[in-house]
């Protein structure tokens, strides 16, 4: 049973620290979309990647944000300084890319952050 | 940009039927998608149309008219395990999807 897989599932800390998310993207997927999820604003893109190739990251603020694919099995997220404006869940998801564009996402579970 | 609008919160009754609307404004229109999403949990796929009509999955359907930028979510004999939110996704050729801040359906018995 493929899925993607995210680390950590909750993380709290203070502002101004460095955090670091992780995801594991199911294997043969070349599509990796890191989103951001919140009561107010629902489900935000925060970049993509095809390829391993950062596609769009228009939605991520460049200033603190960063994200990257070191290899095909791993993608992250870093945010550099935290603040608690950036409290959310974040979820990464990994698609197919199939022709024709039913580019269906199949999304992690999540990595809930809580900036204090 | 894209633009997606969706109703915030429905309500219905065990063995209902229940149509949650979405309209959009998009250019490049590529498909549109459908996503249940538990509370505490992350989404999952419900239903993908590119092409108008009805698509019938079990007791979900979907339906999309891109000539009137709409397309709604059918679910028949309600279950309260549909109790959830369903976010409506709109994808335009060459880039992610852009997703609709969803609708909450609470189902009672």
């Amino acid at each position: 049973d493929a899925r993607v897989t995210q680390t950590p599932r909750h993380k709290v800390t203070e502002m101004g620290q460095e955090v670091t998310m992780r995801c594991q993207p199911i294997l043969g997927h070349n599509t990796v979309f890191w989103y951001r999820q919140t009561m107010m604003q629902g489900l935000e893109l925060l970049a993509y990647f095809r390829n391993r190739a950062p596609l769009d990251d228009s939605g991520m603020p460049k200033d603190r944000f960063s994200a990257e694919m070191p290899d095909a099995t791993l993608a992250t997220l870093k945010i550099q300084p935290s603040e608690p404006r950036d409290s959310a869940v974040y979820f990464c998801a990994s698609g197919p890319n199939l022709a024709g564009g039913a580019d269906t996402q199949y999304f992690g579970p999540g990595t809930r952050l809580t900036v204090l | 940009g894209q633009n997606i609008d969706q109703p915030t919160e429905m309500t219905a009754t065990e063995g209902a039927i229940v149509q949650i609307n979405c309209t959009y404004q998009t250019s490049g229109f590529n498909g549109l998608f459908w996503y249940q999403q538990h509370a505490g949990e992350a989404p999952t796929f419900l239903s993908y149309n590119v092409l108008d009509g009805l698509e019938e999955k079990g007791r979900f359907s979907s339906f999309l008219s891109r000539s009137k930028g709409y397309s709604y979510l059918l679910l028949k004999e309600l279950q309260m395990k549909d109790s959830a939110s369903y976010l409506c996704a709109v994808k335009e050729a060459g880039t992610a999807l852009i997703f609709g801040k969803g609708t909450t359906l609470s189902v009672s018995s």
